[in-house]
């Protein structure tokens, strides 16, 4: 099936510092979700956005939404050792409950 | 949020043998649940997409008569792999959806078949 492109695909970073990565679709989504996955776990949603343009924020993470729509980025700041883990985008249609997922980020973080 | 649980939540296997892989939430009602598959270091990929009461959706190259899913009720969903082989060996979650775009994702069930 059609995955999104997530970039980068791995990041090593070291606490304290901020990361940002974003995903790209070649086709329009009306919502845009960015998850988190530990090792051996569901995903956990981290932020949704329904809106083009829209910019959100849930603690140190913020997202947008582009205005293309085809678009979104997640950004994470002064980033600390539970940040470590996968994180994937997710597009969704309106009426439409399926959701198409990015290739997934992976956060390390260098002691 | 809603608690979702999978049982099992790890399982080891025989070639050959069937594995049902239950999900079931405690407090949320699930009109559509979905069931993807998760290799190592890959993103999930959805194998099939069910409604209550009726036949499931498969994704296309997903083998209906292979991963038989049932969906029970609004709290229950059952994935069973049949005949398992080794490249059946994958992390399987779902993910429940409810009204007004609600959803949760189980916490994963890691099959490995010997």
């Amino acid at each position: 099936g059609q995955q999104l492109n997530q970039s980068p695909q791995s990041m090593f970073i070291q606490e304290g510092e901020d990361v940002s990565m974003n995903c790209t679709s070649s086709s329009i989504f009306n919502t845009w979700l960015w998850y988190k996955q530990d090792p051996g776990e569901g995903p956990v949603l981290l932020i949704a956005l329904y809106k083009a343009g829209e910019l959100t924020s849930n603690g140190r993470l913020t997202a947008q939404f582009g205005i293309t729509r085809k678009d979104s980025f997640l950004n994470i700041s002064a980033s600390i050792p539970s940040d470590v883990g996968i994180y994937f985008c997710a597009g969704q249609l309106f009426g439409n409950e399926k959701l198409t997922f990015g290739t997934g980020t992976r956060l390390t973080i260098i002691p | 949020g809603a608690v979702v649980s999978q049982h099992p939540s790890r399982v080891i296997c025989k070639s050959g043998t069937s594995v049902k892989i239950e999900c079931r939430s405690l407090d949320f009602q699930a009109t559509t649940m979905f069931w993807y598959r998760q290799f190592p270091k890959k993103s999930l990929m959805l194998m099939a997409t069910s409604n209550e009461g009726s036949k499931a959706t498969y994704e296309q190259g997903v083998e209906k008569d292979k991963f038989l899913i049932n969906h029970a009720s609004l709290t229950l969903s059952t994935l069973t792999v049949t005949s398992a082989h080794p490249e059946d060996s994958s992390f399987y979650i779902c993910r429940l959806a409810g009204a007004n775009n609600e959803q949760f994702f189980g916490p994963g069930t890691r099959l490995t078949v010997l």
